[in-house]
């Protein structure tokens, strides 16, 4: 069956300080991937998306995203982190015919001043 | 990307009671979805709602308790019946993007979300 996951439940960074939140899914050929930011009180806003192609995926906000088969991975980076990022992050796949996404549990990030 | 957006935003609500959230997108699209997000927890989908059609619920979702109405390309609603307080979360609906009349995208924007407290 398919499955995604995120083994940080929670990280706490620095501001200024780089980032870099795991995704893992199982699944038998490249799905699409997605990571996606909820702020407090807020709905889902999509950050990036992959699907095919390059494997490096640019997205809003200054994030980024690398693809890795190998490592059936799609980890978030951001370079340098602003206080305004602290939010829970949840990576999707979608995989097969059923135009359902299978989701993380989520890593929330907390940023030091 | 499109638009949507929920009403109420927030409700608290006694056991017992039911409530309608609305969900509305400025453009057709095929694919709506209902989600449930309990406190602190990560998304959990209810049903999916294709317009003309019945929805189709996730286990452990019945229709007796959370009705969904898709009267058209841009609307649905979900009612949450005989509320109790172990349905005090959010609930997000959500559209494909980009796959009315075509293929899936998976691609999903969701809208703001309803807070609901049951007492």
């Amino acid at each position: 069956a398919q499955s995604v996951t995120q083994p940080d439940i929670h990280i706490t960074v620095s501001e200024g300080a780089s980032l870099e939140l795991r995704c893992n899914y199982s699944y038998g050929a490249t799905p699409y991937l997605f990571w996606y930011v909820q702020s407090p009180g807020q709905g889902l806003q999509l950050l990036l998306k992959y699907f095919s192609g390059d494997t490096l995926v640019q997205g809003i906000k200054g994030f980024e995203a690398e693809f890795k088969r190998s490592q059936s991975s799609f980890n978030l980076r951001k370079p340098s982190v602003h206080w305004s990022d602290a939010a829970e992050y949840f990576c999707a796949v979608g995989a097969g015919n059923n135009r359902k996404l299978i989701w993380g549990l989520g890593t929330s990030l907390a940023v030091n001043p | 990307s499109a638009v949507i957006s929920q009403k109420p935003s927030r409700d608290i609500c006694q056991r017992g009671t039911s409530l309608t959230i609305q969900c509305q997108v400025d453009s057709q699209v095929t694919m709506m979805f209902w989600y449930r997000q309990q406190p602190g927890q990560s998304l959990t989908l209810i049903a999916t709602a294709n317009q003309g059609s019945e929805a189709t619920y996730e286990s452990g979702f019945v229709i007796d308790k959370f009705p969904i109405s898709r009267p058209n390309l841009t609307f649905s609603t979900l009612t949450v019946s005989n509320l109790s307080p172990e349905d005090s979360s959010i609930y997000l609906c959500s559209v494909e993007d980009g796959a009315f009349g075509g293929g899936s995208s998976y691609e999903q924007y969701f809208g703001p979300g309803t807070r609901l407290t049951v007492t």
